[in-house]
């Protein structure tokens, strides 16, 4: 079944601690993009990739960076996390105006 | 960064009424105008979108009505239902940009049994 999937759903982490969360589609598109979900419930583009070896910033800037060496994965990495980096992070993919969406990760760092 | 500005932020409504969304753009020749549905713990799916070039698009209960002379396009969910409590977004596609999707605010829907 074509989807989205994001690992962990949740994570509960230290200041400092690198973490990697994970992102993989089964759907074979070549956009994808990491967003940013803060509690008010507004959507910050942070990253996008128009295909392998392709990423760019998106319009909120993110301590964080991405890497898209496979088609079907887009992994976002913190190298040092801190409280500030607390929040939801959401993976879509797709061209056109339908963007299917992962379930987030929901990120906590003490 | 062209915005878009939705409004309310949160709304109530008893079931069977009408919610009513709101949102409006900026000065840009836009090629979709599409909704988002948002359930707790889920990432925000595609509900409905229109083109630039039609005033209404209905589906089911869901009507988006567009406005290209104000700039303004509604969302209306009609005979509104429990099921429907979500968190929805509008938002702007422009195929040229690259990052093509830009979102509004977020409204926060409790439609109440």
């Amino acid at each position: 079944e074509a989807d989205i999937y994001q690992t962990p759903r949740y994570l509960v982490i230290g200041t400092g601690k690198k973490i990697t969360l994970e992102c993989s589609q089964t759907m074979g598109h070549d956009k994808m993009y990491w967003y940013q979900q803060d509690p008010g419930m507004e959507l910050h583009l942070i990253h996008y990739s128009y295909g392998v070896n392709s990423t760019e910033k998106g319009d909120l800037s993110s301590e964080s960076t991405v890497s898209r060496i496979r088609t079907e994965h887009f992994p976002l990495t913190l190298e040092s996390a801190r409280p500030s980096h607390t929040s939801q992070y959401l993976c879509a993919s797709g061209g056109g105006f339908e963007q299917f969406f992962g379930p987030g990760t929901r990120l906590t760092v003490l | 960064q062209q915005q878009v500005k939705q409004s309310p932020q949160s709304l109530i409504v008893q079931k069977g009424g009408i919610s009513i969304i709101n949102c409006a753009y900026e000065n840009t020749a836009f090629d979709y105008f599409p909704w988002y549905q948002q359930f707790p713990g889920k990432g925000p799916a595609l509900l409905i979108a229109i083109r630039p070039d039609v005033s209404e698009k209905k589906e089911g209960r869901f009507t988006i009505s567009f406005n290209k002379s104000a700039k303004q396009f509604s969302l209306h969910i009609m005979d509104s239902q429990p099921g429907d409590s979500a968190t929805y977004f509008c938002a702007t596609y422009l195929l040229v940009s690259a990052r093509q999707l830009t979102f509004g605010s977020g409204t926060q829907l409790t439609v109440l049994p």
